[in-house]
This record gives structure tokens, C-alpha cells and sequence, in this order.
């Protein structure tokens, strides 16, 4: 069965810009995972949306939101763009129920902010 | 507040060696335990999950275990090959947090011909 995708898998923004990403899960999951990948700071989670209600949220600003659709695809926005936003994104997607649920990573989408 | 910590950061050994992996956790009381795989500049590619009711997992040449009590995972793997040259990764999953992972800050390993 097809994996998670992501798009676009590249993108060169400029500061203040912003940016909306886009994740779509495994056919029947319902929970979409972003997390956020630096050299600096590892794998961050950002927020989890399980049948269109985000579940949980990390510690990042307000600048970063998220939202589901019916289908389970989401997107990531990231308004007013800074340099410190260049990362690799990361979405997963699970059934999102049971502690046997793996988690299934896209390819990621590297952001770039000049 | 829950801590993942891998060590090593970077692990270098000649092909054929069996190695172990080491991942430990500051709170117990976790939903699971995942170990991953990326590759440079990849998504992650998952290899073992453990539930907290279990204390192996295995997969081909790869061997997970558990120890919740202790807060530690090995990865165990055999006969290892340069094709498993990649960063590996362990996350734990907590009660109440959906599908919220948190991540060690990975091992690099280099498995040499």
C-alpha cells in the first residue's frame, strides 16, 4: 500500500513569508503527526490531529498551526517566516488508537529561509 | 517531564561485528517504544515497536528489548552490514499524549566493508 507523502519536498522561502505544507497518511489512518528536525535540536514535535481535532500541541509559537481534513490529509502553516524555521518537516501517520500503532514517516519536506 | 537519551552519538565497527544500540528514558510510565532508521537527508523508516506490556521485539537480524523499570532499550544487531550505515533513532510514546513521540538525539553508526 502507498506510504505517507508529502509536498512539496522542497521549498526556499524568505523571511516573513509564509508557508503552508501538506501530508497525506496511509489510507485508514486518522492520526497526522508533525514534527520539525534540526541539527541542533533533533525531532520536535509539533502537533497531532486525530479525526480532524488537534490532540496535542508542542511547545512551538503560534506561528505554527496545523489543520485535518475529512480525508485525514493535513497541512502545516507557518506564517511570518524566520531564518530559525529552515528544518526538515516531518509528518506520521498511525491508526492512533493503541499502543501497538506504529508510526509511519513521510520523506519530509526541507524548508529553506533566506 | 520525559528525556530520551542514545548513546553513543556516533558508532564506527568493521562489517560482520554484532552491535548494541543504547537508548534510556527518565519516566517509566511510557505507551511504547519505537526504534527508526533515517538515512542522511530521508523520513524515517521504522524497525521495531515494543509496547509497554512486551520486552522484545525482533526483526530479521534486528532485536529490540525493554526495561521499563530501568527506563532502557537496546536495539541489538547482528552481523552487521554497510548497508545499515544510518543514523538510528529510539522514541517512547506516554500515556495521554495521542501519538506524541519523543525522540533520543539518535546514533550515527558507520558499519565499514
Amino acid at each position: 500500500k502507498a506510504g505517507v507523502t508529502q509536498t512539496p519536498r522542497y521549498l526556499i522561502k524568505t523571511r516573513g513569508q509564509q508557508v503552508t505544507l501538506s501530508c497525506s497518511p496511509i489510507s485508514g489512518h486518522r492520526s497526522v503527526s508533525w514534527y520539525q528536525q534540526t541539527p541542533g535540536q533533533g525531532l520536535q514535535f509539533l502537533f497531532e490531529y486525530f479525526s480532524e481535532t488537534q490532540r496535542n500541541k508542542g511547545n512551538f509559537p503560534g506561528r505554527f498551526s496545523g489543520r485535518q481534513f475529512s480525508n485525514s490529509r493535513s497541512e502545516m502553516n507557518v506564517s511570518t517566516l524566520e531564518l530559525g524555521d529552515s528544518a526538515l518537516y516531518l509528518c506520521a501517520s498511525s491508526f492512533g488508537g493503541r499502543d501497538s500503532d506504529t508510526q509511519y514517516f513521510g520523506p519530509g519536506t526541507r524548508l529553506t529561509v533566506l | 517531564k520525559q528525556e530520551v537519551t542514545q548513546i553513543p552519538a556516533a558508532l564506527s565497527v568493521p562489517e560482520g561485528e554484532n552491535l548494541v544500540l543504547n537508548c534510556s528514558f527518565t519516566d517509566s510510565a511510557i505507551y511504547n517504544l519505537q526504534w527508526f532508521r533515517q538515512d542522511p537527508g530521508k523520513g524515517l523508516t521504522s524497525l521495531l515497536l515494543i509496547q509497554s506490556s512486551q520486552r522484545e521485539q525482533t526483526s530479521g537480524r534486528l532485536n529490540a528489548s525493554l526495561d521499563k523499570s530501568s527506563g532502557r532499550s537496546t536495539l541489538y544487531i547482528a552481523a552487521s552490514q554497510p548497508g545499515d550505515s544510518a543514523t538510528y533513532l529510539c522514541a517512547v510514546g506516554t500515556y495521554n499524549q495521542g501519538g506524541k513521540l519523543i525522540f533520543g538525539q539518535g546514533t550515527e553508526l558507520s558499519v565499514k566493508p
